[in-house]
This record gives structure tokens, sequence and C-alpha cells, in this order.
């Protein structure tokens, strides 16, 4: 498997109820990153988590980060049909470049 | 204060002709990366700049591909003979040395079509 893989692929809820995207890599990092990515846009910066970091808020995403597994979540709270979008974590090692995983495509119904 | 600007946002271009993908950071941003993305696939990294040189390019593809950030202008990714595997969305992004984490700020994309 490659480096930062999300899991689900896909996710479709209802708007209102939770959303729950899990991330998984293979290198020791400094930090990792999530982003998301309307269909046919760019990248939308939304939270980063330094890696003695261990969980992060900002509004209604939480993110949280277990380097011993290797591993992070996000969730979004309550999620709105504006959530609809391909989310993507992204690790930074020792240099400077981002290592993406696949992506989870979220669709919230109203 | 205008964030990463990239032109064109759609470019279509006929298999053997050149691509040059143009990136503008954003302002007091001395640091540079392209990205590809294929399609329904997250972004790889191809390579990071800063003024003048080339810091990171293990995501090249060591034909056709190159990339520069002059001194002044814009930083260009150029693509020579593009092929049909070409046609992605090439992301840049830029990030400053005083910025925490060095977090990179994304521009639109350019969405490269070979007919």
């Amino acid at each position: 498997s490659q480096q930062g893989e999300e899991d689900p692929q896909a996710l479709s809820i209802q708007e209102g109820e939770n959303a729950t995207m899990n991330c998984s890599y293979k290198t020791s990092i400094n930090n990792l990153q999530w982003y998301r990515q309307n269909s046919g846009r760019g990248l939308v910066h939304l939270i980063l988590i330094r890696s003695n970091e261990r969980e992060k808020h900002s509004g209604r995403l939480r993110v949280t980060l277990d380097t011993s597994k290797k591993s992070s979540s996000l969730l979004i709270t309550a999620s709105r049909a504006a959530d609809t979008a391909s989310y993507f974590c992204a690790t930074a090692g020792g240099g400077n470049k981002l290592t993406f995983g696949t992506g989870t495509q979220l669709k919230v119904e109203l | 204060n205008a964030g990463v600007m990239q032109n064109p946002r759609h470019l279509v271009r006929r298999r053997g002709q050149e691509a040059r993908l143009r990136c503008s950071p954003m302002k007091g941003h001395s640091h540079v990366y392209w990205y590809r993305q294929l399609p329904e696939e997250g972004l790889k990294f191809m390579v990071y700049l800063q003024k003048e040189n080339i810091i990171d390019e293990s995501g090249m593809p060591k034909e056709r591909f190159s990339a520069e950030f002059p001194k002044e202008g814009p930083s260009i990714l150029r693509i020579q003979q593009v092929v049909r595997g070409d046609s992605a969305a090439y992301f840049c992004a830029s990030s400053s040395a005083l910025t925490p984490d060095y977090e990179q700020y994304f521009g639109p994309g350019t969405r490269l079509t070979v007919t």
C-alpha cells in the first residue's frame, strides 16, 4: 500500500450526521495535514497536526494523530451539503514535500 | 493579498507539442512546489524550487519535464513533446520559510488535456 491511504474511499451520509475519515501512513513524519478538494477545483488546507500532538480542533473539524499506529482521523461534525468534497491527508517528512493519500470522497445528502 | 495564481487554468495540446504552465506564488513566498494529480487519484509531488534553485526534483520524470523559478517572474513547469499520459491536473503550491511547518498554499491548478 502507498504512503497516505485514506479509508473509506467513499462515504455517503445524511446532513447533520458526523463523518469520519481515516488515514494511514508508513514513514516517520513531522506533521500531517488534511485538505479538501471540491470537484475540479484546487485544494483547501483544513488543518495541520504536528507529530507531537495527539488531537486538534478547528470549528467542526477534529483531527487525531496516533504516531505509534501511523494513523490519523478526521471527524467532521454536523455535516452539511457544502461539505461534499474529496478529502486528502498529506504527510510532511524530513523534506518540505507533501505525500498525499488517495482521498476519501464524501457526499452529504439533504 | 492574492493567493497562489496559476495560468492557464485549462490547456489543450496535441501530442508532440510543448506545454508551459505558470505559477505565481503568494506574495513573500520564495518556495514553490509542483504536484500532479491524475484522474481519481491523489496529488503526487514533482519538484520543489526556491528562487533560481531546484531543491528536490525526485518526483519529476527524467525526460521531457523541466521546471524553473527565476529570480524575477513566475515559476514555469515545462513539458516537451507531450503524450496522452501527461493529461492531468498540475497544481502549484508555495510556502515561506517564516510560515510555521512550511505550510503550503495551493493554486487552483492547470488542467492539461493532450489530444
